[in-house]
């Protein structure tokens, strides 16, 4: 079954703690996002990366980090300088084909306790 | 800086009436727009892009540039289309994807 797969589906982290978002692709897509959802705000962008071993900051990176040494996958750990890390995440792909849009995973609820 | 506005939280309208989901851009190169749609306990998925200048599930949006807007329009609402609505925009550089604050369509019987 092709597609985007992220887990865990339901996260709980202790303040404090780091904890590490998992986002698997085999679309055998180049570039790779990272959003937070949370309400009332829409989608926005934390991470992206377009190609293997090289990743850019989106509008909301502070307290997050990012890898991506192989192709289709692109973790995202939230840190705990992360201020209010309480939210849902949602990981996307995208082809380099014209006209290709983005496609996203289900996404990871993750709760601060 | 590029910024994607949907004014409205929620929108109510009755099955077999117009609807029509407001999106307004900024952005100061040329944009690409999108749709997407989230119904319930699903991903998010591609509803219509403007380039393709199609009609999905009866939904059409027109990109105007001068008033920056590309709307989402369905001349008679199902009671199926009840979900959450997005508009993006797509950077030319960078690739990078903005949205909006989402739409909650409501489409009662």
């Amino acid at each position: 079954d092709g597609g985007i797969t992220q887990s865990p589906k339901y996260l709980f982290r202790k303040e404090g703690q780091n904890v590490t978002l998992s986002c698997e692709q085999n679309l055998n897509h180049d570039a790779m996002y990272w959003y937070r959802q949370d309400p009332g705000q829409g989608l926005r962008l934390i991470y992206y990366s377009q190609i293997v071993n090289d990743f850019q900051k989106g509008d909301i990176a502070e307290g997050y980090s990012v890898s991506r040494e192989k192709k289709e996958s692109f973790p995202l750990t939230v840190t705990s300088a992360q201020k209010n890390p309480t939210a849902f995440y949602l990981c996307a792909s995208r082809g380099f084909s014209v006209g290709n849009t983005i496609y996203f995973g289900e996404g990871s609820w993750l709760t601060v306790v | 800086a590029q910024r994607v506005t949907q004014p409205e939280k929620l929108l109510s309208v009755f099955k077999g009436a117009p609807v029509e989901l407001k999106c307004n851009y900024s952005y100061s190169g040329s944009p690409e727009l999108f749709w997407y749609v989230q119904y319930s306990r699903q991903r998010l998925q591609l509803l219509l892009r403007h380039i393709s200048r199609e009609s999905i599930k009866g939904f059409t949006a027109d990109l105007n540039k001068g008033e920056t807007s590309f709307h989402l329009k369905k001349p008679f609402a199902q009671e199926e289309d009840s979900a959450m609505y997005y508009c993006a925009l797509r950077t030319n550089n960078f690739n990078k994807f903005y949205f909006g604050s989402g739409t909650k369509l409501n489409v009662k019987p």
